[in-house]
């Protein structure tokens, strides 16, 4: 799986949208990004996921960039309770490549 | 979406002793990892659990260490084995379950066992 570069710590205030870049230069055309949260002592938990279009849902939206070399995951009104390590990781779907790996990640803190 | 559950939450275990957790997902996944996640890190993959067969292990981790079974679709264990102080880390259990489509699997993860040795 291709690797990723996320910076180590992002804030935001409360309230204010929270946009969490992701490099992924290597990207090859069958694989994916995924983005996944930890909150403190809780396991990873899924946010969302895309190939190449934008993706939204009722937690997030993903913007891929058109050469698919970086991301950007968004927050739109980021609360106290989105403070976390945000987890980008890209995953092929061929064969037997099912699992993840997983980066540094950006240790996201919202404040008021 | 699948519910792993996951134990013990917690465990404090002697030197030299072993530890096994064990990992229950509510439907039939496809597949179940374990991963390592030490102290301010992130989180490492140890093995891909394989339903009545030997484990894949990931780079080093070996099967003596971290013996693992899965005897069916929906449960797993894993034994950390001759404990020493640098096995204190969380363990995750997780899983991969399938939406109508390849593309809309998801992994999920159980709460962790966070494991501390004397």
């Amino acid at each position: 799986d291709a690797k990723t570069t996320q910076p180590p710590s992002m804030d935001c205030a409360e309230g204010r949208a929270a946009n969490l870049p992701c490099n992924h230069s290597t990207i090859s055309g069958n694989e994916y990004v995924y983005w996944y949260r930890q909150i403190h002592s809780q396991g990873p938990q899924y946010i969302i996921h895309g190939l190449k279009n934008n993706e939204t849902n009722e937690m997030a939206s993903l913007i891929i960039t058109e050469d698919r070399k970086s991301s950007t995951l968004i927050l739109p009104h980021a609360t106290l309770r989105d403070t976390a390590v945000y987890y980008c990781i890209v995953r092929s779907y061929t064969g037997t490549a099912s699992k993840l790996t997983f980066g540094t990640g950006t240790r996201l803190q919202v404040t008021l | 979406s699948a519910v792993i559950s996951q134990k013990p939450s917690r465990d404090i275990c002697q030197r030299g002793t072993s530890l096994t957790i064990q990992c229950q997902v509510d439907s039939q996944v496809t597949m179940m990892f374990w991963y390592r996640q030490q102290p301010g890190q992130s989180l490492t993959l140890i093995a891909t659990a394989n339903q009545g067969s030997e484990a894949t292990y990931e780079s080093g981790f070996v099967i003596d260490k971290f013996p693992i079974s899965r005897p069916n679709l929906t449960f797993s264990t894993l034994t950390v084995s001759n404990l020493s102080p640098e096995d204190s880390s969380i363990y995750l259990c997780s899983a991969l379950g399938r939406g109508r489509r390849a593309t809309n699997e998801k992994l999920f993860f159980g709460s962790g066992t966070q494991l501390s040795v004397l």
